[in-house]
């Protein structure tokens, strides 16, 4: 069974600092999501990335992947109250079925 | 229009009962799931459906039936209903198995008394 540890578990952070959270696997990853999802909702795709060593960047948000594809990191510069939630990466290792990290619950105090 | 939408969003009941969720999605994909969130937020899935027909299984008791009339819907039905089912239920959908990107539904919160 493959498993994705996220750390840190919980971050609570004041509005406009900058934070890291990351993804780990001891299993390489075919493709990784990241999802965020606000209480009462539902997980929303923020990004895929797919090749090892790729930066993508959503606004305040850049995610990596690790060149080994067995990990990666999203880091937001800035934090807004908008972006508290909990942060969720995901693959399905190459099969049918998505995984899910252990998630961080990302708290910005404004 | 919602992409994915369950209903009810709220479900409380009693021990012993049985009860239904409704998923449906209106995005032309071919894919759907269940996942059951639970209290400490961790995500596990339950059921995919792939065209109608069981692709994923996950052990899961007998008493969760999982059925889909077409493509787009995918009902979660739960017997013998137990204080231990009491989680948030996700439905989901992709445009194929194995697909990037789910999207998912808002969620039915059961509680079980």
């Amino acid at each position: 069974t493959q498993l994705l540890e996220q750390s840190p578990q919980f971050l609570s952070i004041q509005e406009g600092e900058n934070l890291t959270v990351y993804c780990n696997s001891s299993s390489v990853f075919s493709s990784l999501q990241w999802y965020r999802q606000e209480p009462g909702e539902g997980p929303v795709l923020l990004v895929t990335v797919v090749t090892g060593g790729e930066v993508k960047k959503l606004k305040r948000l850049t995610f990596q992947f690790g060149d080994a594809r067995k990990d990666s990191s999203l880091h937001i510069t800035a934090a807004q109250p908008g972006d508290t939630g909990l942060y969720l990466c995901t693959s399905n290792f190459g099969n049918e079925k998505l995984t899910f990290g252990t998630g961080t619950r990302l708290t910005i105090i404004p | 229009d919602t992409a994915v939408s369950q209903t009810p969003k709220y479900l409380v009941t009693q021990m012993g009962n049985d009860k239904s969720i409704k998923c449906e999605q209106n995005l032309g994909h071919d894919t759907m799931y269940w996942y059951k969130q639970d209290s400490k937020k961790f995500l596990k899935i339950m059921f995919s459906y792939n065209n109608k027909e069981l692709i994923i299984n996950e052990t899961v008791p007998n008493r969760f039936s999982p059925k889909s009339p077409d493509k787009a819907h995918l009902n979660l039905h739960i017997n013998s209903l137990e204080l231990g089912d009491s989680a948030v239920y996700f439905c989901a959908s992709s445009p194929t198995a194995g697909t990037y990107g789910y999207t998912f539904g808002s969620g039915t919160r059961l509680t079980v008394v």
